[in-house]
């Protein structure tokens, strides 16, 4: 069954520092991979999707995420984190039906000054 | 207004009132659905609507009740809840009901059932 595991349930990075989210999925086929983001008091904002073709997806905000099939990985990274980027970030893929996504648990981002 | 609204944002009800939540879109898109998002948990997909027709009911209890009247608006009645059902209900909309197709959340509301 399709299914994603975020590892991480918390990071804390330093304002300007890189970062990496984890993101493992489970999947029959090429699977359909989304990044999410939820600022607080807010919906869910799509950063990126990889549907196929290259296997390193750009987003926005300066986001991007590379699809690793031998890893089971679609990691999120970003160069430099502002202050902005803390939030809560998700990783999907569609359900079995193709009707919808499953998200993960997420994980928190705190940026440090 | 524009993208997807919901009313209202924080909702406190008893376990024995009726409400109903409200999500409007102003994409034009055919796709609409409710998650539940709880502390803790990951989202939960709880229905989706397709061109007003219902696709997919994912287990959700009877004590929710969707409805879709037109493309545009999705409800989500309430009645005789439970202190676990508390949590933030995001309602999304896309073009189509396809994965590919970008959702879009609309804030959410938050419930808290006493």
């Amino acid at each position: 069954a399709q299914s994603v595991t975020q590892p991480d349930i918390h990071i804390t990075v330093s304002e300007g520092a890189s970062l990496e989210l984890r993101c493992n999925y489970s999947y029959g086929a090429t699977p359909y991979l989304f990044w999410y983001v939820q600022s607080p008091g807010q919906g869910l904002q799509l950063l990126l999707k990889y549907f196929s073709g290259d296997t390193l997806v750009q987003g926005i905000k300066g986001f991007e995420a590379e699809f690793k099939r031998s890893q089971s990985s679609f990691n999120l990274r970003k160069p430099s984190v502002h202050w902005s980027d803390a939030a809560e970030y998700f990783c999907a893929v569609p359900n079995q039906a193709g009707t919808a996504l499953i998200f993960g648990k997420g994980t928190t981002l705190s940026v440090s000054s | 207004e524009t993208g997807v609204t919901q009313t209202p944002r924080h909702l406190v009800m008893g376990m024995t009132n009726k409400k109903s939540l409200k999500c409007e879109q102003h994409l034009g898109h055919n796709a609409m659905y409710w998650y539940k998002q709880s502390a803790k948990k990951p989202l939960e997909l709880m229905f989706v609507y397709s061109l007003e027709e219902r696709v997919e009911n994912n287990s959700v209890p009877s004590r929710f009740s969707p409805e879709c009247p037109n493309s545009s608006h999705l409800f989500l009645h309430l009645h005789t809840l439970q202190p676990e059902d508390s949590a933030l209900y995001l309602c999304a909309s896309s073009q189509g009901i396809d994965t590919y197709n970008e959702q879009f959340f609309g804030p959410g509301t938050r419930l808290t059932v006493l």
